[in-house]
């Protein structure tokens, strides 16, 4: 079946440290996403790209790198710099096409110990 | 600035009532909208999408009606069930301004039995 995997499900960050979360579509999809959801708030976009080997930064990119090399794949970097890294990080993709909806992944919730 | 409201935040219900989920929008130049269901800790399932120049779409108990002329979406659940106990968000794709779709907060959803 086609889909979005987010892995890990679970990850531990130390102070200081960079962390890469994986999200691999075998929806050919040409666009891709990465939301950060806090308790109570809504989703904020965080980088996107919507061709390979081109990303735009979202509303808070700051802390956060992405490549994408593949067009089934969108890891998203945590930096040391970014200083509140706590929150559930979302995947998403979808076609090119502007009439199409989202398919997200199950996400990755990520905790600074 | 399109900005995408949900009110309200949370609402309980009895089993068996039918309801109404109401997301506003400010700007009515959308491509389309799209509704999604989040259970706790998991990503998002998309519900029903509908498209600027549709008015409603329908999908088993559920219902989602677009009124682009007065920045109005309703997701109509019948029959409620206890497993209908979910967050249901609203997403709009702008018709202008680029490619950042805007997301609700949310409606926490919690059907009794």
């Amino acid at each position: 079946d086609g889909g979005i995997t987010q892995s890990p499900k679970y990850l531990f960050r130390k102070e200081g440290q960079n962390v890469t979360l994986s999200c691999e579509q075998n929806l050919n999809h040409d666009a891709m996403y990465w939301y950060r959801q806090d308790p109570g708030q809504g989703l904020r976009l965080i980088y996107y790209s919507q061709i390979v080997n081109d990303f735009q930064k979202g509303d808070i990119a700051e802390g956060y790198s992405v490549s994408r090399e593949k067009k089934e794949s969108f890891p998203l970097t945590v930096t040391s710099a970014q200083k509140n890294p706590t929150a559930f990080y979302l995947c998403a993709s979808r076609p090119g096409q502007p009439n199409y909806g989202y398919t997200f992944g199950s996400g990755t919730r990520l905790t600074v110990v | 600035k399109q900005e995408v409201t949900q009110i309200p935040a949370a609402l309980s219900v009895p089993e068996g009532e039918n309801l109404v989920l109401n997301c506003s929008f400010t700007d009515s130049a959308i491509y389309n909208l799209q509704w999604f269901r989040q259970d706790p800790g998991k990503g998002l399932t998309s519900l029903l999408l509908i498209q600027s120049s549709q008015r409603e779409q329908t999908s088993g108990r559920l219902n989602a009606s677009l009124d682009k002329s007065s920045g109005r979406s309703t997701l109509y659940i019948a029959a409620s069930q206890p497993g209908d106990s979910a967050t249901y968000l609203c997403a709009v794709r702008p018709g202008t301004g680029g490619f950042k779709t805007i997301f609700g907060a949310g409606t926490r959803l919690f059907v009794k039995a």
